[in-house]
Parts: C-alpha cells; structure tokens; sequence
C-alpha cells in the first residue's frame, strides 16, 4: 500500500485554468504538507495542515487553496493558473507538528502552457 | 534558518562507504540536523536526523561534529540503487517540520 499518494501524477493544463491535485496518506499521520519543487530543483513548503487546522502558510499567492475534509487527505486548488505555476507538487504527511520525518508523496508534475 | 552547504556531486564505487559532507556553521543550539535524499523522480525520502550525538540507523550513520558546524552522512555499502540527491536540512526552531531543501549533492554510485 502507497503511504502517501498524490494524483494525477502528471497534469497538463492551460493558462487561466483551474485545476485540483489530490493527496491521501494512510499512516494515521496527524500533519500534511505541500511542497513546491521548482525548476532548479530546490523544494520549499507551501502550507501545511495539522488536525484539518491550517498551520502554515508561506506566503503562496491566494490563487492556491488547500482543503483538508478529513486528516488523512489534503487537496491542492489552483485557480487562474500562470506558467510560473508549472513545477513538480509534493504532499506529505508527518506523525506530528513536532520533530518527526515527513513521508513524501511520489509527486505532481503540473505543466502549464 | 542555519545554510547548509554541500558538495555539487560525488561519485562512490559500488560496495564502498559514501561520506556525505555538509557544512552549517550557523547551526542554533536546539536546531537538528535532518539527511533527506530524492532518487529520480521520485518524492524525498528520509534518511536520518540527530541534534548533537552521533546517530545510526538501518540506512545510514550520521556524524556529527562537536562543535556542531558540520556533519557527514555516511552509507556504508553504497548499492547502485543510492544514486540520488541528498539534501542536508537544518529545521527551523518552531516545530512546525518546515522544511527547505536545497540544491543538495548528487551521489553517482558506479559499478
């Protein structure tokens, strides 16, 4: 079984669209993330979720819309998208807020034109 | 958050130990060391964390130096498989498991 899945793991879209990437992890895990991947390769967090709570939001434009209905799944919104918006989106999943390991998903490659 | 510097890439032959340098030198007292390693396409995979003594675990060892401005991450018996980027991570101090990866190192395991 796939601890942290994400789909699609391929998304081409247009400019101006709107699309959802979709994440569920069944390791009990408390805490959910998503990362952004960018062309260079560095990965940086975009939000985070503890308990369905949003915890962290860094500073990602207002166009990106996480939803967690449950704890076990935390879905990625994206509206109008930009071409700069085209990079790879990881979730992930941690035990806690606290020092633990974060489980990554396999990864979204969204490409927009 | 502590910059960590690492090596563009290494190369290890099959079989060997890889050692995995990173440099931290702004390192907070209470901040961890976290190893992180992303085979192509695929997510990033934890490795192993530590604080100040040195750790071990069925993947990797990872030492860290007293005064606690660098560590090395070694693989013992680095397989073809290993070949992947490895991101050495400092965590930042408010718990909240924020991380940011950077260009980290590209370890080539040859036969």
């Amino acid at each position: 079984d796939t601890a942290v899945s994400q789909t699609p793991k391929y998304l081409v879209t247009q400019m101006g669209n709107d699309k959802s990437i979709k994440c569920e992890q069944n390791l009990g895990h408390d805490t959910m993330y998503w990362y952004k991947q960018d062309s260079k390769k560095f990965l940086k967090i975009m939000f985070s979720y503890n308990n369905k709570e949003l915890i962290i939001n860094e500073t990602v434009p207002n166009r990106f819309s996480p939803k967690s209905p449950d704890k076990a799944h935390l879905n990625l919104h994206i509206n109008s998208l930009e071409l700069g918006d085209s990079a790879v989106y990881f979730c992930a999943s941690s035990r806690s807020l606290g020092r633990t390991e974060a489980f990554f998903g396999q990864g979204t490659r969204l490409t927009v034109v | 958050d502590a910059k960590t510097t690492q090596p563009t890439s290494m190369d290890c032959a099959e079989g060997r130990a890889a050692n995995l340098p990173c440099n931290h030198s702004t390192i907070s007292g209470n901040e961890y060391v976290y190893w992180y390693r992303q085979i192509h396409s695929q997510g990033p995979q934890y490795i192993i964390h530590g604080l100040k003594n040195n750790e071990t675990n069925e993947m990797a060892s990872l030492i860290i130096t007293e005064d606690r401005k660098s560590s090395t991450l070694i693989l013992p018996h680095a397989t073809l498989r290993d070949t992947a980027v490895y991101y050495c991570i400092v965590r930042v101090e408010n718990n909240f498991n924020k991380f940011y990866f950077g260009s980290g190192t590209k370890l080539n395991v040859k036969p």
